[in-house]
């Protein structure tokens, strides 16, 4: 049974850089057929997608947040990150990592979700 | 690109049907079937019911159907369920390997 877990910090200070990590447990996320993302949701609002990668490291950014974001993939480890520089209050969310579905289908959705973190930008 | 408009409530009595409606533009919704739908209950992760428009994952109960028109799309729930009572989430496909979601309908089981 695929998992999804995320890791880091819940408190950034404004300015400071988030970061955040999705350990995948039940499938290797060097498998060619799918990709890996980021969704986040501000408290009491949608869901926003930020990003998705491939295990080879090809990336895609949400326009509205590319200039902030980097995400990479540690096969070593079978984990991605998501790394958000300038973080504001607005940054505060829940953020989730998630399964894109099988590429060989197309698999324009998100099948597989970890439980979410909060990440707090305060000072 | 902008978040999909979706009605903030619906509601129906058990056993009735309910439907929510999600618009786009023609370069999401409406230029692709890559439309998918979320159910999200309180604390938790959202759950993936409707993918490809129409199409349910393995052990979505078939009362979750899905369809589009031109720039709508639209999730009914039939014969509705105290359990169905969550947060309904769109998401389409928007080119170059995008995403877009819309900002939600809360569905309450009266």
């Amino acid at each position: 049974q695929l998992q999804l877990q995320e890791s880091g910090p819940g408190l950034v200070k404004p300015s400071e850089t988030l970061s955040l990590t999705c350990t995948v447990s039940g499938d290797s996320i060097s498998s060619s057929h799918y990709y890996w993302g980021w969704i986040r949701q501000p408290p009491g609002k949608g869901l926003e997608w930020i990003a998705t990668i491939y295990y080879s490291g090809s990336t895609y950014y949400n326009p509205s947040l590319k200039s902030r974001v980097t995400t990479s993939v540690d096969t070593s480890n079978n984990q991605f990150s998501l790394k958000l520089t300038s973080v504001t209050a607005a940054d505060t969310a829940i953020y989730y990592c998630a399964r894109r579905g099988n590429i060989t289908m197309a698999g324009y959705y998100f099948d597989y979700w970890g439980q979410g973190t909060l990440v707090t930008v305060s000072s | 690109q902008s978040a999909l408009t979706q009605s903030p409530s619906a509601s129906g009595s058990p056993g009735q049907s309910v439907t929510i409606s999600c618009t786009g533009t023609s370069s999401d919704v409406g230029g692709y079937n890559y439309v998918s739908w979320y159910q999200q209950h309180p604390g938790k992760a959202p759950k993936l019911m409707i993918y490809e428009v129409s199409e349910r994952p393995s052990g979505v109960p078939d009362r979750f159907s899905g369809s589009k028109s031109g720039n709508t799309a639209s999730l009914t729930v039939s014969g509705l369920q105290a359990e169905d009572e969550a947060d309904y989430y769109c998401s389409s496909y928007a080119g170059s390997n995008n995403f877009v979601f819309g900002i939600g309908t809360k569905v309450t089981v009266l």
